[in-house]
């Protein structure tokens, strides 16, 4: 069975610029997560989708992130406009039933 | 406000010898807990967890223990192995609030010595 993928792997972007990270969850989970780790720190929840449906988005920094979630399948994140301190590694998880989360390899985001 | 902590950020053993790693949380309202292991440059990979009802779960060489009272848990890895070298991180979530967030500690990194 597949695990979680993401991409791309590593992404260099100049400040103000747009950036698009792409998430595939294992097949059949309908829970999907978005997480994000800066500079070393803890790892921190962004959101979470129920099939197409955001069900937590409390943790999204602010209006610049937009998240989506197609049919229920793939997700994509959007950074719009990307800045200096949305540097950090973007970890996608999913999961079957509200319980253990399997993340993927993350994406490595960094803006100059 | 961290509220899940993991207090030493590194940890050496010897080869064959026990490995504890803890983990502090202030949130009452966590009820599942788990520990993933990270590899440089991969993503977090799941070891093991715990439910607020249990106190011990046991899976091979690793064991986590729960201390609700005291708000603690711990992993003990018996024997230790190089290639468990590696960054622990202990995560919680309040599953009967719905939420299922998980809330992740700062890591320890674990240095097996052969």
């Amino acid at each position: 069975e597949a695990g979680v993928t993401q991409f791309p792997s590593h992404s260099v972007i100049e400040k103000g610029q747009t950036v698009t990270l792409r998430c595939d969850p294992i097949s059949g989970h309908d829970n999907l997560y978005w997480y994000r780790r800066v500079m070393g720190k803890e790892i921190k929840f962004l959101l979470h989708f129920v099939k197409e449906s955001k069900q937590d988005e409390s943790g999204m920094p602010n209006n610049r992130f937009l998240a989506e979630r197609t049919g229920g399948t793939y997700s994509t994140l959007k950074v719009q406009p990307a800045e200096l301190e949305d540097s950090g590694v973007y970890f996608c998880a999913s999961s079957q039933v509200v319980s253990t989360q399997y993340f993927g390899p993350g994406t490595r985001l960094t803006v100059l | 406000d961290q509220q899940v902590k993991q207090n030493s950020p590194s940890l050496s053993v010897q080869e064959g010898r026990i490995s504890i790693l803890n983990c502090d949380y202030t949130n009452s309202m966590f009820d599942y807990f788990l520990w993933y292991k990270k590899y440089p440059a991969e993503g977090p990979t799941f070891l093991i967890s715990i439910s607020s009802i249990k106190d011990k779960n046991e899976d091979g060489r690793f064991t986590v223990f729960l201390n609700k009272s005291a708000k603690h848990l711990s992993l003990h890895i018996v024997p230790s192995q190089p290639g468990d070298s590696a960054v622990y991180f202990c995560a919680a979530s309040a599953i009967q609030n719905a939420g299922n967030m998980l809330t992740f500690g700062g890591g320890t990194r674990l240095m097996v010595k052969p």
